[in-house]
């Protein structure tokens, strides 16, 4: 069992509308969750950092965060083409923090 | 605003090279990170290195070693490079972990071809 997974997508959404990725993890003590975006070619650039139960908004982005049901989810609204990328969820194990385990990303495709 | 760079942005060895790849941080940061990244594989931790002179291995450190002789620079080596070692390889950096903000941030990544 992966630590971290997601599903590769596409995930398709038209411009303006809500974009919702989705991340489960296997360490039930895990601590500390990230978002980052990763366009084609580039390397992967932090978007949100999430540390405890709830929501926590930045501009368009809000991560939201469930450790009872082991999932960290990011909304993206007003989706513009331009958040075409690949999402990748991060998070760390209780043991170690300075550790992350990446997801192997969700393809967003936002279409003009 | 964080800096972590990388000597190469392409690169293409033979097979049975060593190889050096390079990465300098510029935030103090006191870990430092190598990772490769497959399609279908996702991030795959390499080695990373808590302190000046300290290193552990990741999940897959088997073909590479790494060195830190300086706080601000962490380098990866491929001791005799395979066709199996092409891919590409990002660097991080981050704060140690201090209860608060850590998050790692990355270089520009290096396309590494072996032939």
């Amino acid at each position: 069992q992966k630590e971290v997974e997601q599903n590769s997508g596409p995930l398709s959404v038209p411009e303006g509308a809500i974009a919702s990725l989705n991340c489960t993890y296997s360490d039930r003590g895990s601590q500390s969750f990230f978002w980052y975006r990763q366009y084609s070619g580039k390397s992967p650039e932090l978007i949100m950092s999430i540390y405890s139960n709830g929501d926590k908004e930045d501009g368009r982005f809000t991560a939201q965060l469930n450790k009872a049901s082991q999932y960290v989810s990011l909304l993206i609204r007003d989706s513009q083409p331009s958040d075409s990328a690949t999402y990748l969820c991060a998070v760390t194990p209780i043991y170690n923090f300075n550790k992350f385990y990446f997801g192997s990303g969700t393809k967003l495709n936002v279409k003009p | 605003d964080v800096k972590v760079t990388q000597s190469s942005r392409y690169l293409v060895k033979r097979t049975g090279e060593k190889v050096f790849l390079e990465c300098v941080q510029d935030m103090d940061h006191e870990n430092m990170f190598w990772y490769r990244q497959d399609p279908g594989l996702g991030l795959r931790l390499i080695y990373f290195s808590y302190d000046v002179k300290m290193k552990e291995k990741g999940d897959i450190p088997e073909g590479y070693s790494v060195s830190r002789e300086k706080k601000e620079r962490f380098s990866l080596i491929l001791e005799s490079a395979s066709t199996n070692q092409t891919s590409m390889y990002l660097c991080a950096s981050s704060l140690e972990f201090s209860g608060s903000s850590y998050e790692q941030y990355f270089g520009p990544g290096t396309r590494l071809t072996v032939t």
